[in-house]
């Protein structure tokens, strides 16, 4: 069975260009998180999407960050514009829910977004 | 102050040692506990994942919880040079689906 995937690895963008990252859980999985760790600091909770529906975005930090999982499959992250402080590692990790009773997060690789 | 705390390191070990991590939390809402591994340039491995107090087994891999001191540890047995890495712990509240919360991670070197 195929894990979280991410894409890309890794991006380079100057500040105020738009960037997007995708993400697609493991297959069946109804919920679907983002997480970020920026240099030196903890991974830090963004948002929770159930199928397609934002269950709890209280971890955006502004607004130049949307989210969106269309169809309750894949989810893109885009970051428009881009400032510096938003280099960093951004995971996106997914889990059963409901329809099993488990709840283990299970992570992809992560995307690396340098913003220069 | 932070909601979870867990010493940074670097913890090195000789090959074949315990290694023993912990954290320590503050917010007592928190009910599931997890650990992570992860390596270099890769994503977090989830390793463990307890519910409430008391301890987990898992081969080589040991989980204890202590809710009333908000402490939770992971024990490695017979550790190996491949164990090296960082762990991370992580924690939610009973809410189903609930967002973790994370340590900053305790970077492990086991020695051959």
């Amino acid at each position: 069975e195929a894990g979280v995937t991410q894409f890309p690895s890794h991006s380079v963008i100057e500040k105020g260009q738009t960037v997007t990252l995708r993400c697609d859980p493991i297959s069946g999985h109804d919920n679907l998180y983002w997480y970020r760790r920026v240099m030196g600091k903890e991974i830090k909770f963004l948002l929770h999407f159930v199928k397609e529906s934002k269950q709890d975005e209280s971890g955006m930090p502004n607004n130049r960050f949307l989210a969106e999982r269309t169809g309750g499959t894949y989810s893109t992250l885009k970051v428009q514009p881009a400032e510096l402080e938003d280099s960093g590692v951004y995971f996106c990790a997914s889990s059963q829910g409901h329809t099993s009773g488990s709840y283990e997060q299970y992570f992809g690789p992560g995307t690396r977004l340098t913003v220069t | 102050q932070k909601e979870v705390e867990q010493d940074p390191g670097p913890l090195s070990v000789p090959e074949g040692a315990i290694v023993s991590l912990n954290c320590t939390y503050s917010n007592s809402a928190f009910q599931y506990f997890m650990w992570y591994r992860q390596y270099s340039r890769k994503g977090p491995e989830l390793l463990m994942y307890t519910y409430s107090s008391g301890n987990k087994e898992d081969g080589r891999f040991t989980a204890q919880v202590d809710k009333s001191s908000k402490y939770i540890s992971l024990f490695i047995r017979d550790s190996q040079p491949s164990d090296s890495a960082t762990y991370l712990c992580a924690m939610s509240p009973p809410a189903a689906g609930n967002k973790l919360t994370f340590g900053g991670g305790t970077r492990v070197l086991v020695k051959p």
